[in-house]
């Protein structure tokens, strides 16, 4: 099955730094998602980007399909930032399978 | 709008005990997929549900099995539960023609 590794595992910052997020995967997908993880443990739908760069306030994601690797990039972090970040594939028909998330701390 | 509904919010069990999750999908999906989280990982594939019917379905063992209604809410069971099902079980929701799924708030499990 499909791999989905996310790196870096663990990232602290300060508020106000940017930071990027790299999601690689192992075969073609029809979809991409990246989530965030509150410490509620809610998944909350960050973008739907098989391809293509997308932005939605402070934050914005890219897919380069054909070299199989996603970027989410942060800019100007705040402390509600903070939680699990969740890179998540899937081929047509199959199930999402995610990577294991990278965890990210913002103090203030 | 109301978005996936999971209930209930938490539960604890002993082992061997069974237990029943519940989920309501997002308004206008058919499609629901059950997702078992353990602690520090990403969340891991179960099974899931379209037209009342088990469509595909993770490495799981029978011990866990689903329904979907009519009006497409879905249950999850676990029968003869153990210490390692205790995890964050999350439900999402589709429409089965789309692959952008929208997770509930899950229901976290202690089997002691």
């Amino acid at each position: 099955g499909i791999q989905v590794e996310q790196s870096p595992p663990d990232l602290i910052l300060q508020e106000g730094a940017n930071s990027t997020l790299r999601c690689n995967f192992s075969d073609s997908v029809n979809n991409l998602q990246w989530f965030h993880q509150n410490p509620w443990g809610q998944l909350i739908n960050l973008f739907y980007i098989p391809s293509g760069t997308k932005q939605n306030g402070r934050l914005s994601a890219t897919t380069v399909a054909t070299e199989r690797y996603s970027l989410l990039y942060i800019s100007s972090s705040q402390t509600t930032d903070s939680g699990v970040y969740f890179c998540a594939v899937n081929q047509a028909g199959t199930a999402l399978i995610f990577g294991k998330g990278t965890t990210l701390s913002v103090s203030s | 709008d109301a978005g996936v509904t999971q209930s209930p919010t938490h539960l604890i069990k002993t082992r061997g005990q069974q237990v029943t999750l519940r989920c309501s999908p997002k308004s206008g999906h058919d499609t629901v997929s059950w997702y078992q989280q353990a602690l520090g990982q990403g969340p891991q594939f179960i099974f899931q549900y379209y037209e009342e019917e088990e469509r595909q379905r993770g490495n799981f063992p029978d011990r866990f099995s689903g329904h979907q209604f009519p009006n497409y809410s879905s249950e999850l069971n676990v029968n003869a539960l153990l210490l390692g099902d205790s995890a964050l079980y999350l439900c999402a929701s589709s429409l089965f023609s789309s692959e952008t799924q929208y997770f509930g708030p899950g229901t976290r499990l202690l089997v002691l």
